[in-house]
């Protein structure tokens, strides 16, 4: 059974970069998509970008300019880094699995808060 | 930009009774690109539907989606304690890749 963790800070100051890790137990993270996806405290769901295990990514337009996502498949992690970070960019991040256009798996999420 | 909008925004039900939850698309879309998500507070979304009509592993057969084009169904046929939650419809192709619709909240009438 996959699962999936997100680490990092919970706390980043306006117009630094967010960072966050994804780590992927139970399974390799070769051969799939592996997305990021956000929720401003009770609003929807966004999704951020994703990465391929070979490296080849795709991200929202209007989140691509302040948006890198990495992976690592030695250590079965990738990342999201989100530079120039303002008050909108607070919220749970999650990353998940892509698998034939739907996400079928994710993580638990952990919460951004960008504040001084 | 292809937009999904979810209605009615909030359900109220009782249990036992069937739920019909909508999602429209701006335009016509292709049927195996369009997903369904379960989310209760505190937790991360969980796949339903995929391809429109497929149940994900492990979803009891109460879930069923339907729909073609623009206008697909989340059909709840009994409701369980348990089924009260936000459900997200969610779409690939287009600019963005993904784009989720705006939820509707399942409640306890």
């Amino acid at each position: 059974q996959v699962q999936l963790q997100e680490s990092g800070p919970g706390l980043v100051k306006p117009s630094q970069t967010l960072s966050l890790t994804c780590t992927v137990s139970g399974g390799s993270i070769t051969s799939y998509y592996w997305s990021w996806i956000r929720q401003p405290p009770g609003k929807g769901l966004e999704w951020i970008g994703y990465i391929y295990s070979s490296g080849g990514t795709n991200y929202h337009p209007s989140l691509k300019s302040r948006v890198t996502i990495s992976i690592d498949t030695s250590k079965n992690q990738f990342s999201l880094q989100l530079s120039s970070v303002t008050a909108a960019d607070t919220a749970i991040y999650y990353c998940a699995r892509e698998r034939a256009y739907r996400f079928d798996c994710w993580g638990q999420g952990t919460l951004v808060t960008v504040s001084s | 930009e292809i937009v999904l909008t979810q209605s009615p925004g909030t359900l109220s039900l009782s249990p036992g009774e069937r739920a019909t939850l909508s999602c429209r698309a701006s335009q016509s879309v292709s049927s195996t690109y369009l997903a369904w998500y379960q989310q209760k507070p505190g937790q991360a979304p969980r796949l339903l539907i995929y391809g429109a009509s497929s149940r994900a592993t492990g979803i009891p057969d109460r879930f069923s989606g339907s729909g073609s084009g623009t206008d697909f169904t989340l059909t709840i046929s009994r409701l369980e304690p348990e089924d009260f939650a936000v459900y997200y419809c969610q779409l690939y192709g287009s600019s963005p890749l993904f784009s989720f619709g705006q939820g509707t909240k399942l409640e306890i009438k």
